[in-house]
């Protein structure tokens, strides 16, 4: 199975802050990583699709990169509502593999 | 899009329970659907996938105790649990599949407690 080593676990950033989440993955897996965000009693929502491609309706300050096997997402300016647990997921070969998670609080 | 899950509760170990995905907004029949569940406290585990011709793959934790199926008549997803063990517990989640490359809708969830 493909690994996805998320970092970090936990992240403690301010309002306005740049915050940015990875996500590593053991093997080549393309561009067949997804990020979702998930709030507090909620399931989770797509962000981020196709590695860099936004989701409909998600905010334009949230965003996708890549280089080589690590994936990133960053938010350009952390908002109250940004405020939840967000994963990574790689579907490019069975079974589908979820990053550990990362939970996003206010500083 | 909506995806509502149900047939969730409280089941002994061993025992069986099946849950149900009802889908509406969309052509059910035309997409690949997975469960995944979520542990009390802990990630995002992946269960098991239907394509819309009704092929299937599992997680290894629950091949031969899971059957993933579907009734497009219905605009239904199941998900069959067997054999259930307190390990199962988790709220299982049933999400829309995009060309194998990500999940785009997710429902609520529906929670499954397996104790005795």
């Amino acid at each position: 199975d493909i690994q996805m080593t998320q970092s970090p676990a936990s992240l403690s950033a301010s309002l306005e802050e740049i915050v940015t989440i990875t996500c590593q993955a053991s093997q080549d897996i393309g561009n067949w990583l997804s990020w979702y965000q998930q709030k507090p009693g909620k399931s989770p929502q797509l962000l981020i699709y196709g590695a860099t491609s936004l989701a409909d309706g998600v905010p334009s300050r949230f965003s996708g990169s890549r280089s080589g096997t690590q994936y990133s997402l960053k938010i350009s300016r952390l908002q109250v509502e940004d405020i939840g647990i967000y994963y990574c997921l790689q579907a490019y070969s069975a079974p589908p593999t979820f990053g550990g998670g990362t939970k996003l609080e206010l500083k | 899009v909506q995806l509502v899950e149900s047939g969730g509760g409280l089941v002994q170990p061993g025992k069986s329970l099946k849950l149900s995905c009802s889908a509406s907004g969309f052509t059910f029949s035309s997409y690949g659907m997975h469960w995944i569940r979520q542990a009390p406290g802990k990630g995002l585990d992946w269960v098991a996938y239907i394509s819309s011709s009704s092929g299937t793959v599992y997680a290894d934790a629950v091949k031969g105790r899971f059957t993933i199926s579907r009734d497009n008549a219905k605009n239904t997803l199941y998900l069959q649990l067997n054999s259930l063990k307190s390990e199962d517990t988790a709220i299982y989640y049933c999400a829309r599949d995009r060309m194998g490359y990500y999940f785009d809708y997710w429902g609520q969830g529906v929670m499954v407690t397996v104790s005795s």
